[in-house]
């Protein structure tokens, strides 16, 4: 039974430059939440989609997007990346929108 | 917005010693949920409290929901070298969960 995994584990991109992470939930989850982890910080909301639809959004602005896919995986995009957006961006899936949440390994994001 | 406090920010400790974090929201939660994050690691779900004043142990931890429903603490009796990570509460409110600030625990042998 895998777990929540994304993809790439880690990446390096330039000032103004776009990224898609992806994330596929644990089996049996249909709801995925996005959270970005700055190096000894906790993890801050980025939104969570459940049924295909944006449910909540944490106070990112709009260069971060994402989308839910008919089979619960989901994306995280982010445009005109800036040196502020790296982190670790941990996508986490859950049984439900309220339910516990199993988060994946995450994807290092460098913007240089 | 909904904030989450957590303290102390760090704490170290001697193994066999106990260790309290405490975790404070500035809105009533309808839950809260405690996670451990070991270096390099991601955030693991530990717990999840929901009435007020609940209180839950698992082994040596203490997971405790205040009466208003708006703080909570985690509470380890004689630590080991395998509790090091760090502890963060996340408070659940409508649809959102919100993350402490987190509470970095160090065992020294």
């Amino acid at each position: 039974d895998a777990g929540v995994t994304q993809s790439p584990t880690h990446l390096i991109k330039t000032r103004g430059q776009q990224v898609t992470l992806r994330c596929s939930p644990k089996s049996g989850h249909d709801t995925v939440s996005w959270y970005q982890q700055a190096l000894g910080q906790g993890p801050q909301f980025i939104f969570q989609y459940y049924e295909e639809e944006e449910r909540q959004r944490g106070n990112f602005p709009d260069r971060f997007s994402g989308h839910q896919f008919p089979n619960y995986s989901s994306e995280l995009n982010v445009n005109a990346l800036l040196l502020g957006d790296s982190a670790l961006y941990l996508c986490a899936s859950s049984r439900g929108p309220y339910a516990p949440l199993h988060f994946g390994n995450g994807t290092r994001l460098t913007v240089t | 917005g909904q904030q989450v406090m957590q303290i102390p920010q760090y704490q170290h400790v001697q193994e066999g010693e106990d260790f309290t974090t405490y975790c404070n929201s500035s809105t009533t939660l309808s839950n809260i949920q405690w996670y451990k994050q070991r270096p390099g690691g991601h955030p693991v779900f530990l717990i999840q409290l929901v009435k007020s004043g609940e209180v839950k142990k698992q082994k040596r931890l203490t997971f405790q929901f205040g009466e208003a429903k708006k703080n909570s603490s985690l509470h380890i009796t004689a630590t080991q070298t395998t509790d090091v990570g760090t502890y963060f509460c996340a408070g659940g409110n409508t649809d959102k969960l919100i993350f402490g600030t987190g509470t970095r625990l160090q065992v020294f042998p």
